[in-house]
């Protein structure tokens, strides 16, 4: 079945440092690709997403490429912020369009 | 609006009690969802309402009873739960023929 894997951290940053979470997915077909981010007490918000091959979301600073020949939907950000110490969640859409298929997260720590 | 609200945001009970969690949006969705999230791990899909009509019961023991009242209105009924149901109750919403889900901040459940 579809599956997400992503590297599940915890990732540890100094502020202003590049950040990439590897994200990597099985599916037949060619699902929509989602990056949600979850901060302490909160639910989950959405962070960016790409719905076909060589698509790149970006919000906030952040950005990924659905890269279709690899199956990978990489998170990146230049220059993190304390502010955006979470946990990260890589995603998939399944066949049906109905439900999200969660890699097991990545805990990002941003220290100042 | 532009939101999905849950109340409360936190409850406890005991194994006896009868309790209900509410999620509301009006944003128009038509699908509606309920996951429960453990500390440390993605939130786990639990039921999906189509059309106020249950599309998807993901084998939820019978403690747990989703209603769907109307469009805006996606209530879980809670009886008889186990300490290991404590977790993050998570509500979703998604526009038909998209497939983004966009989520609410969640009631933290204890039971005792």
């Amino acid at each position: 079945g579809d599956s997400v894997t992503q590297m599940e951290g915890p990732v540890t940053l100094s502020e202003e440092a590049f950040l990439t979470i590897n994200c990597t997915y099985t599916a037949t077909g060619y699902p929509s690709l989602f990056w949600y981010v979850q901060y302490p007490g909160e639910g989950l918000q959405l962070l960016l997403k790409a719905t076909k091959a060589d698509d790149k979301g970006s919000n906030k600073g952040f950005e990924a490429t659905y890269r279709k020949e690899t199956t990978s939907f990489h998170l990146e950000k230049g220059s993190v912020q304390v502010s955006d110490s979470a946990v990260y969640f890589c995603a998939l859409s399944d066949q049906a369009g109905t439900a999200l298929i969660f890699g097991k997260g990545t805990t990002l720590s941003v220290s100042s | 609006d532009t939101e999905v609200t849950q109340t409360p945001k936190h409850l406890v009970m005991g194994m006896t009690n009868k309790k209900s969690l509410k999620c509301e949006q009006h944003m128009g969705h038509r699908a509606m969802y309920w996951y429960k999230q453990k500390a440390k791990k993605p939130p786990e899909l639990m039921f999906v309402y189509s059309y106020e009509k249950l599309s998807i019961n993901e084998s939820v023991p019978s403690r747990f009873s989703p209603e769907c009242p109307n469009s805006s209105l996606l209530n879980l009924h809670l009886h008889a739960l186990q300490p290991e149901d404590s977790a993050l109750y998570l509500c979703a919403s998604k526009p038909a023929g998209r497939e983004t889900q966009y989520f609410g901040p969640g009631t933290r459940l204890l039971v005792l």
